[in-house]
């Protein structure tokens, strides 16, 4: 199956930094790529929806100038939270889906940060 | 955004005991997906279903899609603690992939 690697896997920063997380389709091209947040035994929450070479779609409610979104080439996308805060502590997780959308998401591993 | 509403939200079973997820929602799904996903790791596709009244099995577990598409089902049977995770549907119509809202089960030996 398509591989998503995401990286890096765990991350902790002090609060005001900013933390740039990537998202890499390995062996195909992702045309789209969604960020999830994810709080513990909770489900996936979509924060957005990138499109290679095109601006990030944002879900309702997220703030586009707190989670920087570039998808740059159709193998990256990366998400940057600026300026985080520990309410930004989070399991964030990407996901891709290939130039023939078989209807079939390929997720990265996910990226626990940790805002101290 | 969909929304699709689970079932339970938390289940605690022992080993050997079966167990049915539900998932549900107000609008038609063009198809769905079962994820299951273990804790600091990405979900894992276990099924998709497409067709109304489908009944899918994966060894232990069965999955059902409802005739009007508005509604699935995940019944493990003889749980083991091998099961135990988040267990997510999900909704793809076109581009757009929205989660249920998420059944943990812990399976205990």
């Amino acid at each position: 199956g398509a591989v998503v690697s995401q990286h890096p896997s765990r991350v902790i920063c002090k609060s005001g930094t900013s933390v740039k997380i990537e998202c890499r389709s390995l062996d195909f091209q992702a045309t789209t790529m969604f960020w999830y947040r994810q709080f513990p035994k909770q489900s996936l929450m979509l924060m957005a929806t990138s499109n290679e070479g095109s601006k990030a779609t944002y879900e309702q409610g997220v703030e586009k100038d707190k989670f920087l979104i570039n998808h740059a080439s159709l193998t990256l996308s990366t998400l940057t939270v600026t300026s985080a805060h520990p309410e930004d502590s989070s399991f964030y997780i990407c996901s891709a889906v290939g130039l023939k959308n078989t209807g079939e998401l390929f997720f990265g591993e996910g990226s626990r940060l940790t805002v101290l | 955004t969909q929304l699709l509403e689970q079932s339970p939200q938390f289940l605690s079973i022992q080993e050997g005991e079966n167990l049915t997820v539900y998932c549900n929602s107000s609008s038609v799904f063009s198809s769905l997906q079962w994820y299951r996903q273990e804790p600091g790791e990405g979900p894992v596709l276990l099924v998709t279903v497409v067709t109304g009244g489908e009944v899918k099995k994966l060894k232990r577990l069965t999955f059902q899609f409802g005739d009007a598409r508005k509604d699935s089902s995940l019944h493990i049977t003889a749980a083991q603690p091998g099961d135990t995770g988040l267990y997510l549907c999900a909704e793809s119509t076109g581009n757009q992939f929205y989660f249920g809202t998420g059944t943990s089960l812990t399976v205990i030996p």
